[in-house]
């Protein structure tokens, strides 16, 4: 299994571009998030989805959009970059999040690193 | 409204000595609690967790952590450090009610190792 991957590494956008950060799981996970990570905040959940088709806003959603057309993807969009969205972002999914044997452990992707000019 | 409270920014241990990293939570209900590490440029690993049962928990890489629910704490400890250890530790918390499944990050702690 390749686990939690996300694409780009690295990128650079001026300000009001709009790209998507791309998240994909190969572990039929239902529970798929983003995070961003900020010096001293430690990480701040944006959106989640707890299955295809099904998704809600975190802590910090705004200026961020996803969807999650099928269990492996889960892509976040940013509208109109602005500098306040560099960061480093972070996908995680998780196995099962309802019943008995539930395990809320999150696995986490090796995170994107956005800077906005 | 649930929050994780790292106190300490930095620890400082030398090899061989024991160390720990504090956490403190403030949730309703009862906690899903959790230890994650961070090294340079990757992603957050999962060290172990707390969700029911014995207070003391075992987890990866020889570390531990006890839950005590009178002090609202999760402390995350190892009794030899290692310089491998060094990284960033961050604590988190879920409430067991919490139907939207989030779980409330710390700040984190960079843990340095000395040899």
């Amino acid at each position: 299994n390749a686990g939690v991957t996300q694409t780009p590494k690295f990128q650079v956008l001026k300000t009001g571009q709009s790209m998507t950060l791309q998240c994909a799981q190969d572990m039929n996970h239902e529970y798929m998030s983003w995070y961003r990570q900020d010096p001293g905040m430690g990480l701040r959940l944006i959106h989640y989805s707890v299955g295809a088709g099904i998704t809600d806003q975190g802590e910090v959603p705004n200026g961020y959009n996803v969807s999650r057309s099928t269990t492996e993807d889960f892509p976040l969009r940013l509208l109109s970059a602005a500098p306040s969205q560099t960061s480093v972002y972070f996908c995680a999914s998780s196995y099962s999040i309802t019943g008995v044997e539930a395990s809320y452990e999150q696995y986490f992707g090796p995170g994107t690193r956005l800077t906005v000019t | 409204a649930q929050s994780v409270a790292q106190p300490e920014d930095q620890v400082n241990v030398a090899e061989g000595n024991p160390l720990t990293v504090k956490c403190t939570y403030s949730v309703s209900g009862n906690p899903y609690l959790f230890w994650y590490v961070q090294y340079p440029n990757r992603g957050l690993q999962f060290l172990l967790k707390y969700i029911t049962g014995d207070n003391l928990v075992k987890g990866s890489y020889g570390f531990e952590a006890e839950f005590n629910k009178s002090q609202t704490s999760f402390h995350l400890k190892k009794p030899s450090a290692l310089v491998s250890d060094s990284a960033l530790y961050f604590c988190a918390v879920r409430g067991w009610m919490d139907s939207s499944y989030k779980l409330i990050f710390g700040s984190g702690t960079r843990l340095l190792v000395r040899p």
